[in-house]
């Protein structure tokens, strides 16, 4: 079993959806978690970061962390064409390193 | 802004060449990773490295090995390519206890 579990998509949307994005875990040590956006043929940059359990929301862009249910989840609200792209959930013991998911494609439809 | 550059990004090679990726950051992070990223399996951790001159393999070390000799350098070898290593490269440094980690935009490698 991986850590680390991300449905891969792809997701196809209409402009203005919602969008939920969610990745399961199974290490219960895990207590920093991230998501990442990567667009075609660049390097991911980090989007959301978010410590133990709890909602943060920036414009757009809400990541919610549930440590009970081993879950995260990222929403985009009012989705937009510039949105399509891999995003990718990450997470860590604080040790250095990062699990990651293998990612979930998006394409949002003008 | 954090910054990792990497010196490719589409790079050609035979099968059996010596094949060198660098990497350079400018925020003064002590880690550095090098992972390699392909369709369905996602990334997975070639190499990371703590301080100057330390290493440690991660998840695929087979068939690289990597340097660094100065803080904000991280080279990942290919000692004689094979075409499965054809893949996306991708750098990556954090500081500090966030792990927060940064890339670059990736070196496409075709091995031929």
């Amino acid at each position: 079993q991986k850590e680390v579990e991300q449905d891969p998509g792809p997701l196809s949307v209409p402009e203005g959806a919602i969008v939920s994005l969610n990745c399961t875990y199974s290490n219960s040590a895990f207590q920093y978690f991230m998501w990442y956006r990567q667009y075609s043929r660049k390097g991911p940059e980090l989007l959301m970061y978010t410590y133990s359990s709890g909602n943060k929301e920036d414009g757009r862009f809400t990541a919610q962390v549930d440590k009970s249910s081993k879950y995260i989840s990222l929403f985009i609200r009012d989705s937009q064409p510039s949105d399509s792209a891999t995003y990718l959930c990450a997470m860590s013991e604080g040790a250095n390193n990062l699990f990651f998911g293998t990612g979930t494609r998006l394409t949002v439809i003008p | 802004d954090v910054k990792v550059t990497q010196s490719s990004r589409y790079l050609v090679k035979r099968t059996g060449e010596k094949v060198f990726l660098e990497c350079v950051q400018d925020m003064d992070h002590e880690n550095m990773f090098w992972y390699r990223q392909d369709p369905g399996l996602g990334l997975r951790l070639i190499y990371f490295s703590y301080d100057v001159k330390m290493k440690e393999k991660g998840d695929i070390p087979e068939g690289y090995s990597v340097s660094r000799e100065k803080k904000e350098r991280f080279s990942l070898i290919l000692e004689s390519a094979s075409t499965n290593q054809t893949s996306m490269y991708l750098c990556a440094s954090s500081g500090g206890t966030r792990d927060i980690q940064y890339f670059g935009a990736g070196t496409r490698l075709s091995v031929l």
